[in-house]
């Protein structure tokens, strides 16, 4: 089973500035099969990006993904304030796993 | 677009079996989806349990593919999880959710529901 190791686990920020998060597997991961979510408190995950830099539907551009192999990076351009939440790395192989989450929050 | 509603009962017995259900809307579950049962709890974060195809086909989470089993009624449109032997361990919120065949990110999702493990 592939682990992803997200880090930071907290993030803080300010509004406006630029969120680097990044999300670390075990072993290679092809880049299809990585993904970013965001949650908000008391809600379900929301898919941002599929394939490791694919935008789902409605996503603001602000938000982007990248990496291959190993390593791989949700950039969030400018913080906006309803973007402090938690966010997810997810990964399918064999199994579906998620990352133990990235925390964004007010500086 | 697709629209899932988890339901059943929030708490179950120590050592019982964990029942709930999953009403799809604005799609079928005869359609080109894996239809998943995800759970959150503060210690573990995300776990993916498992999935179902609509031909049979099913995916499991090793750790839970022992008390863990996904059905589809096409009859009633919708799809269940029934978890054995619970513990403790298994409160959490539960989630239904749905990915499309050939990608492998997770589209769609209820709004979860949650359920406790207690006498």
């Amino acid at each position: 089973e592939i682990v992803l190791t997200q880090s930071p686990g907290t993030l803080s920020l300010s509004p406006g500035e630029r969120a680097t998060l990044s999300c670390r597997a075990s072993q290679s991961v092809s880049g299809s099969y990585l993904a970013w979510y965001q949650q908000k408190p008391g809600q379900a995950p929301r898919l941002l990006i599929y394939g490791a830099s694919s935008r789902a539907t409605g996503i603001p551009d602000r938000f982007s993904g990248s990496g291959s192999g190993t390593d791989f990076t949700l950039t969030i351009s400018r913080v906006e304030p309803e973007d402090f939440v938690v966010y997810y790395c997810q990964q399918y192989d064999t199994s579906l796993t998620f990352g133990g989450g990235t925390k964004v929050e007010i500086k | 677009q697709v629209q899932l509603q988890e339901s059943g009962p929030g708490l179950v017995k120590p050592s019982g079996t964990l029942s709930l259900t999953c009403i799809v809307s604005g799609g079928s579950v005869i359609s080109g989806n894996w239809w998943t049962w995800v759970r959150q709890t503060p210690g573990k974060g995300l776990e993916w349990i498992g999935e179902m195809y609509h031909s049979g086909t099913t995916n499991y989470n090793p750790s839970l593919r022992s008390r863990a089993t996904i059905s589809i009624d096409k009859s009633k449109n919708q799809f269940s999880l029934k978890l054995s032997s619970v513990t403790a361990a298994d409160t959490a919120v539960y989630f239904c959710a749905s990915r499309k065949m050939a990608y492998y990110q997770v589209d769609y999702w209820g709004q979860g529901t949650l359920v406790t493990v207690s006498s």
